[in-house]
């Protein structure tokens, strides 16, 4: 399986302030169709999930543009330019390029 | 608007059986893979299962393998999960979750449902 980790597990954060969050893969996420299926999930407390990023830094609908994501192969960030309080939450990345799926343990934000 | 409605959790004792439904609505079912992902009290979510827009493909993790089984009634916009020998540590909440694709490859959506609590306790 490919295992995810990322870093850190837990960020204080400074509102207004720039934040960043590291995820590496156990093995390179390109599929053979030449994507990287490599995703990001801001959960809220008490809330589903919700998508952030899918392809690596594809933005989904909604998501602010101080939200960014980048990365390649085995090494991926996510960005968030100028911390807001509603950016409190947990943040996973999940890998869909090889099954089974694994998302990382998590990054909790708070400010 | 896109809706995905779990139902089914609840309290069950440990060996039993459980099924969890995910009623869809707002997107063309048939057209996408359909997945799980359960998030244990307190800690991050762990990805259970998923199945192709056909039904043919279905791929789950490990430490369910042969107790849940995943299915789908394309008919029914209305994706399963089929829970038997239950234990204790597979006591979470259940989300189901639209697929990116038709293929089981590519990850998860945007839509997620609101999830539902499955409790194993004796």
């Amino acid at each position: 399986d490919v295992v995810m980790t990322q870093s850190p597990l837990s960020l204080p954060v400074t509102l207004g302030q720039p934040a960043s969050i590291s995820c590496r893969s156990s093995q390179s996420l390109v599929y053979s169709d030449g994507n990287t299926y490599l995703n990001w999930f801001q959960q809220r407390p008490g809330q589903s999930p919700r998508r952030l990023f899918y392809k690596v830094s594809k933005r989904d609908l909604g998501v602010p543009d101080r939200f960014s994501g980048s990365g390649s192969g085995t090494d991926f960030t996510l960005k968030i330019s100028r911390v807001e309080a509603e950016d409190v939450g947990v943040y996973y990345c999940m890998q869909g390029t090889q099954w089974s799926f694994t998302f990382g343990p998590g990054t909790r934000v708070d400010i | 608007q896109v809706q995905l409605v779990e139902s089914g959790g609840g309290v069950v004792q440990p060996g039993k059986s459980l099924r969890l439904s995910c009623a869809v609505s707002g997107f063309i079912f048939s057209n996408y893979a359909m997945h799980w992902v359960r998030q244990a009290p307190g800690k991050g979510l762990e990805w259970v299962a998923v199945i192709s827009s056909d039904g043919n493909n279905k791929y789950n993790v490990d430490s369910v393998k042969g107790r849940f089984t995943i299915s789908r009634d394309n008919s029914k916009n209305t994706l399963y999960l089929q829970m038997n020998s239950l234990r204790a540590e597979d006591t979470a909440v259940y989300y189901c979750a639209k697929g990116q694709s038709s293929g089981v490859i590519g990850g998860i959506d945007a839509y997620w449902g609101q999830g539902t609590l499955v409790t194993v306790s004796s």
